[in-house]
């Protein structure tokens, strides 16, 4: 069946530096995307999402790439910061408003 | 405005008892989803309503799981009889549409440990 995965399931980075996350996808019908972030005692909490006719979509610190070629998208956050620090999933939002998730990568921002 | 709301925040239970989780969704939102994680697994899709009806139960794992959404606003997931491999967190989302654009706001979880 269609999955989402990760590559890595934690990223230890400085606090101040760039942080990227990865995940791939194996339907390649899916168009649509979203990342989330889940902090402690939280449900996860939209981030940014990108559309499948895009490459790339900018927020406030982060960036999505998505290399439909590949079957991969990345989560790009810029001079991460100590409230960074949680477990971020990517997921496919399918027919119905259906998400199906990646197994999550936990961020340590180190001060 | 308040969130997703659920309840309770953890449950302890034994195996063979029956536990009721409770979602509170955001007020004004038809849609409502219901998530579990269990043991080091992605979250993933149970089930979905449109106000009172199930739109989607694909996810749900077998016949001891039992959701309800009687009149269209809070929501509840019953398992019964629990089993060690129900132990998770189960999280519950709602949205305006059922449309991809459509944010799903999830609530904080509830997690439950069966021994």
């Amino acid at each position: 069946g269609e999955s989402v995965g990760l590559h890595l399931p934690t990223l230890s980075v400085q606090e101040g530096d760039n942080s990227i996350i990865n995940c791939a996808y194996s339907n390649s019908a899916s168009d649509y995307f979203i990342w989330y972030k889940q902090e402690s005692g939280k449900g996860p909490q939209f981030i940014i999402d990108i559309r499948s006719n895009m490459d790339k979509r900018q927020g406030q610190r982060v960036t999505v790439l998505l290399n439909k070629t590949v079957k991969h998208l990345s989560l790009q956050i810029a001079a991460t910061q100590p409230g960074d620090s949680a477990v971020y999933f990517c997921a496919e939002n399918g027919i119905g408003n259906k998400l199906t998730f990646g197994g999550g990568t936990r961020v340590l921002v180190k001060p | 405005e308040a969130g997703v709301t659920q309840f309770p925040s953890h449950s302890v239970i034994e195996k063979g008892q029956t536990v009721t989780l409770r979602c509170d969704p955001i007020s004004g939102h038809d849609n409502l989803y219901w998530y579990r994680r269990v043991m080091g697994k992605e979250i993933k899709f149970l089930l979905h309503f449109v106000k009172e009806s199930k739109q989607d139960e694909s996810g749900m794992p077998n016949n001891r799981f039992l959701a309800e959404r009687t009149g269209g606003t809070y929501s509840t997931l019953k398992v019964q009889p629990a089993e060690l491999e129900d132990s998770g967190v189960y999280f519950c989302a709602s949205s305006q549409g059922s449309f991809a654009s459509y944010e799903q706001y999830f609530g904080p979880g509830t997690r439950l440990t069966v021994t």
